[in-house]
């Protein structure tokens, strides 16, 4: 149950175009969905997160949605960027365990 | 501000040894986490301290362990190294108010095991 399931493993997209990752949860005691982007060779940096009470945020040119009754939320990059090429994690927590479970990470490529 | 810094970057240990690796969190952050991240794979959940304290540890076995000291400041101990501890083992910190608050990642240390 505590599984996060993301997809797709990888994605490539033409410059200005649009780069959407999924994932899903099963825990439905996850209140807490971060998107982590992550460099070759760096740490991963939060990017957006969302917690179950709304069903969209958006930050620049990153929207996440979430779907509470699907258990689903996604990664909206629209206007992709070259330098937006990197490995994308979603992640999900518990307010009372604290600690992150990962999906399996994305790695974006995007063609200029 | 500085952020979440981890030493050292780069380790290389014989198997069958120790490693030892090292977290600063951000300063006023209170809780820190371990995690490892194989090659190609997902970060998995290693270790979570609060307070100095262990307050809940993923699905590895007991020759990973760690502490937390009085600053904060924490250490990962793999004993008995195995060849598929190679990894990126990342530290991240956050303030330990309310629910879900953001966690900050560290560049992590790569330990290889030869």
């Amino acid at each position: 149950q505590q599984q996060v399931k993301q997809s797709p493993q990888s994605l490539i997209v033409q410059k200005g175009g649009i780069s959407i990752i999924n994932c899903a949860y099963e825990n439905t005691a996850f209140d807490y969905f971060p998107w982590y982007q992550q460099f070759p060779g760096k740490g991963p940096a939060l990017l957006i997160a969302i917690r179950p009470d709304v069903s969209e945020k958006k930050e620049g040119r990153f929207t996440i949605s979430f779907n509470k009754s699907a258990k689903q939320f996604s990664l909206h990059i629209m206007d992709s960027q070259p330098g937006d090429s990197a490995t994308y994690f979603c992640a999900a927590g518990r307010g009372s365990a604290r600690q992150l479970t990962f999906g399996s990470g994305t790695q974006l490529t995007v063609l200029p | 501000e500085a952020g979440v810094t981890q030493s050292p970057t780069h380790l290389i240990k014989t198997r069958g040894q120790q490693a030892t690796l090292r977290c600063s969190p951000i300063s006023g952050h209170t809780s820190v986490y371990w995690y490892q991240q194989a090659l190609g794979l997902g970060l998995q959940f290693l270790l979570w301290y609060d307070e100095g304290e262990e307050r809940n540890r993923g699905n590895f076995p007991p020759r990973f362990s760690g502490r937390q000291f009085p600053n904060y400041s924490s250490e990962l101990n793999v004993n008995a190294l195995e060849l598929e501890d190679s990894a990126l083992y990342l530290c991240a910190s956050s303030s330990y108010r309310g629910l879900g608050t953001e966690a900050f990642f560290g560049q992590g240390t790569r330990l290889t095991v030869v």
